[in-house]
């Protein structure tokens, strides 16, 4: 069975500008969540995802977004760029909403200058 | 809040040795997971506890989730090279999906 999957692997972006990063879960996952993960504040929760619809959200500005498609792959948006969004995006996967075990893809490396 | 203090947060030590990776909180959570992160991936699950005083083993490494839930601690046995990465604990609720992790041990086994 294929792991979590994130595309693309690396990106470079100049702030003000904005970016879509994509997962796309473990074959028969529903629930897919989003990290960031920097130096300083280590793994930090976004949002969750069941059923296309958000169930949970961290402590992240309004720039950040995301939205989950019918084949519960997911996309996360992050506009107007800063420089401190520079950071590794990791999703995350697991069978149902609420479900503890999840699996993480290898991350999209954002960096913006 | 709920926080997930990790220590230490490096740790450099010679293959053969043991090690101890401990995972604090004044909180209590459902379950808690352990995760191993290489340079440039995402973390790989180590194993879930969910049971108060409950033991894991994995090989050489032995998981122990507290009585009350609150902290955890990772320890390895006889540490191979192989075992060098970026370890994290991280908490669960009983919402579930939201996962809060610790800061993370670097551990480096040298041959």
């Amino acid at each position: 069975k294929a792991g979590v999957t994130q595309t693309p692997r690396y990106l470079i972006k100049t702030r003000g500008q904005q970016v879509t990063l994509s997962c796309s879960p473990i074959s028969g996952h529903r629930s897919v969540s989003w990290y960031q993960q920097t130096p300083g504040q280590g793994l930090q929760f976004l949002f969750e995802y069941f059923s296309e619809t958000q169930r949970n959200k961290g402590n992240f500005p309004g720039r950040f977004s995301g939205r989950q498609f019918s084949n519960s792959r997911s996309e996360m948006n992050v506009s107007t760029l800063e420089l401190g969004d520079s950071a590794l995006y990791l999703c995350a996967s697991s069978l149902l909403a609420g479900d503890e075990t999840q699996y993480f893809g290898p991350g999209t490396r954002l960096l913006v200058l | 809040t709920q926080l997930l203090e990790q220590s230490p947060q490096f740790l450099s030590i010679q293959e053969g040795e043991n090690l101890t990776v401990y995972c604090n909180s004044s909180s209590v959570f459902s379950s808690l997971q352990w995760y191993r992160q290489e340079p440039g991936e995402g973390p790989v699950l180590l194993v879930t506890v969910v049971t108060g005083g409950e033991v894991k083993k994995l090989k050489r490494l032995t998981f122990q989730f507290g009585d009350a839930r609150k902290d955890s601690s990772l320890h390895i046995t006889a540490a191979q090279p192989g075992d060098t990465g970026l370890y994290l604990c991280a908490g669960a609720t009983a919402a579930g999906n939201k996962l809060t992790f610790g800061g993370g041990t670097r551990v480096l086994v040298k041959p």
